[in-house]
């Protein structure tokens, strides 16, 4: 059974840095693209960034260019993202997404709260 | 990265059906087969129910099925259910690796 489970959200201040990970399990995750989307609080769905398998190739949303990183230990299973500088529009819960041709498995989320 | 455009709300009563839109441009819906449909239950993590523009994955009832033309996608809930009241999104691949998201739809079963 296909298992992503985040952690490392919380309450940050503006300008402020915070860690998330994402344990995957139940698939070769050494050969799959991964990704983190996120949602605002009662808004829609917004893609952050993507990663190649072997990690040697990142993308990202342009409002986040420069400010996060998405990396991956495939020797953990585990996916990460680092947030730097953050906003409060950076408010949302952070979803680590499977990507195959389309997003197929999601992760229960972990919130991110931007706020003084 | 432009989002692309579905109706906030449809509603529908049990038994009837529901179609969705999701318009884009030749960017992304009208320029590749890769449009996916997601349902999220409040509260709850965003499932995949259509992907490649009608593909279901395993699981998904038959009642979800999906199309395209020209730079509009659509899903159609067919046989409406009190368990399908929900939100959905549509998405596509937009070149260079980005994937773009419609603004979601809340579908009602009165």
């Amino acid at each position: 059974e296909v298992q992503l489970v985040e952690s490392g959200g919380g309450l940050v201040q503006p300008g402020g840095s915070l860690r998330l990970s994402c344990a995957a399990s139940g698939f070769t995750y050494n050969s799959l693209w991964m990704s983190w989307v996120r949602q605002a609080p009662g808004k829609g769905l917004e893609w952050v960034a993507n990663i190649k398998p072997d990690g040697s190739e990142e993308y990202y949303l342009d409002s986040v260019k420069g400010r996060f990183t998405i990396s991956r230990d495939n020797a953990k299973n585990s996916l990460y993202l680092q947030m730097n500088n953050l906003r409060a529009e950076d408010t949302a819960i952070y979803y680590c997404v499977r990507k195959r041709v389309s997003l197929d498995y999601w992760g229960q989320g972990t919130l991110v709260t931007v706020s003084s | 990265q432009s989002a692309l455009t579905q109706p906030p709300s449809a509603s529908g009563s049990p038994g009837q059906s529901v179609i969705i839109s999701c318009t884009g441009t030749s960017s992304d819906v009208g320029g590749y087969n890769y449009v996916s449909w997601y349902q999220q239950h409040p509260g709850k993590a965003p499932r995949l129910i259509i992907y490649e523009v009608t593909k279901r994955p395993s699981g998904v009832p038959d009642r979800f099925s999906g199309s395209k033309s020209g730079n509009t996608a659509s899903l159609t809930v067919s046989g409406l259910q009190a368990e399908d009241e929900a939100d959905y999104y549509c998405s596509s691949f937009a070149g260079n690796n980005d994937v773009v998201f419609g603004g979601g739809t809340k579908v009602t079963v009165l």
